[in-house]
């Protein structure tokens, strides 16, 4: 079963738009955190934002936040006024402190077409 | 600011032939590295987690055999694909992991053909 579920794989917005992506994800463990991740179309992996159980994070400032649930395990990514530059695949993770090993897993991404 | 060097970017190998990509952390002490590869139309897999005087631990379907890592200080690491063949094919990410931000920053990522 998958533990970080990005239910949408595509999806376009105009321009000036806000934007919410929204993940959802399974987990026993205590102790996990939550990240948001855009990928580039040049391999670069960028961190978004970092969700602590209790603190929040924004690694790129201005236009990026989120909507964390924990009691329903769900965070979701908001970007307003929606730019080209944009456009990319967003990836949700989780990361869980299991045994000593930390292991970070993948929603299946959600790209998004920014329409200028 | 943490970054991580990944390299080669992309890289070309004949089937059967083997590649090594190599990640460097800069800026912060790289205590664990992760090994991840996105193969077409999948999300990203991990292959295995390397910390430093510990032992590495691989993920289901992947092996030292098949994926060795080398991990030899706080900066640097190493993954080699043995035999590559054409399931082989995808980005290969590497993340380095902050311990004072407890946070994986990634490289720019090794893009792996097979022909």
């Amino acid at each position: 079963a998958q533990k970080v579920i990005q239910v949408w794989s595509t999806t376009s917005r105009q321009e000036g738009e806000k934007l919410t992506l929204d993940c959802s994800y399974k987990t026993s463990q205590v102790l996990y955190h939550l990240f948001w991740y855009k990928h580039l179309l040049s391999g670069e992996m960028v961190l978004l934002i970092r969700q602590m159980p209790s603190t929040i994070a924004i690694e790129r400032s201005g236009r990026y936040s989120v909507v964390f649930q924990k009691s329903r395990k769900s965070i979701s990514l908001v970007i307003s006024t929606l730019q080209p530059d944009d456009s990319g695949k967003y990836f949700c993770a989780l990361w869980e402190a299991t045994g000593g090993n930390n292991k970070l897993t993948f929603g299946q991404g959600t790209v998004l077409s920014v329409i200028p | 600011g943490a970054l991580v060097y990944q390299y080669p970017r992309r890289t070309i190998c004949k089937s059967g032939t083997s590649m090594r990509m190599e990640c460097q952390a800069v800026g912060f002490q790289a205590t664990s590295v992760a090994w991840y590869r996105q193969s077409p139309q999948k999300t990203f897999e991990l292959i295995a987690l390397s910390t430093v005087n510990s032992a590495i631990k691989y993920e289901q379907n992947f092996t030292q055999e098949k994926f060795p890592i080398s991990h030899p200080n706080l900066s640097f690491s190493s993954m080699t694909v043995l035999n590559a063949y054409l399931e082989d094919r995808g980005l290969y990410l590497c993340g380095a992991r902050d311990v004072s931000q407890n946070t994986l920053y990634f490289g720019a990522g090794t893009r792996l053909s097979v022909l």
